[in-house]
């Protein structure tokens, strides 16, 4: 059955040290994948999207990696800050969306 | 504020019950999902609506049903609920047919008793 894996359910690091969560999949071939951010009660909000054809794609302080032969993303924050707090959901889109249970980054000051 | 709207904010009901729940795209979005999130089943896909017809199913039961309306607002209909129905629903849109960038809503607590 398919599978949506991250690394850890929660990561403490300290601030302006980078952060890299990790999300693997099993059975399944997806044709992009997401990262989404979702701070207690609010609903997830869409940080980046990388094609399967793509390694890499960067956005400011954020970069995700995407190794289909892995079966693997890496999903780095640099310089982390405290506001960087929250859950990191990865997402696997094909005709659907399947989400991971989320990492819940702390950074602490 | 990602423009898309959600109501009510919490529910309250009992077991057995039927509720609405409804959601609102953003402006020019076609696609509207809708999602499930308890805590100890992570976020899980119910269902997608594109443009007024069924375009995807995911995890949902036969209690549930929902809709497109013409004006593109969504809803889904939760019936003989039970406890474990209990979860965030949240709605999210996208302009295409294809699930990429979704925005979602502030979600409807639901909480059966």
């Amino acid at each position: 059955s398919q599978k949506i894996e991250q690394n850890s359910e929660a990561l403490n690091i300290q601030e302006g040290k980078t952060a890299t969560l990790t999300c693997n999949y099993t059975n399944y071939s997806p044709a992009y994948l997401q990262w989404y951010r979702q701070d207690p009660g609010r609903g997830p909000v869409f940080l980046l999207l990388i094609r399967e054809n793509e390694k890499e794609k960067r956005k400011e302080r954020l970069k995700v990696t995407f190794d289909t032969t892995l079966k693997q993303s890496l999903f780095h924050i640099t310089a982390s800050q405290p506001a960087d707090s929250a859950t990191y959901l990865c997402a696997l889109g094909n005709n659907d969306m399947r989400f991971g249970a989320g990492t819940r980054l702390t950074v602490k000051p | 504020d990602s423009g898309v709207t959600q109501t009510p904010k919490h529910l309250i009901t009992a077991t057995g019950q039927r509720v609405t729940l409804r959601c609102s795209p953003r402006s020019g979005d076609l696609s509207v999902y809708w999602y499930q999130q308890s805590l100890d089943q992570g976020l899980q896909f119910l269902i997608q609506y594109y443009n007024g017809e069924e375009r995807a199913k995911g995890n949902i039961l036969e209690r549930f049903s929902a809709q497109q309306f013409p004006d593109l607002h969504s809803e889904l209909n939760l019936s003989s609920l039970e406890l474990g129905d209990s979860a965030l629903y949240f709605c999210a849109s996208s302009v295409a047919e294809r699930p990429d960038e979704q925005f979602f809503g502030p979600g409807t607590r639901l909480t059966v008793l």
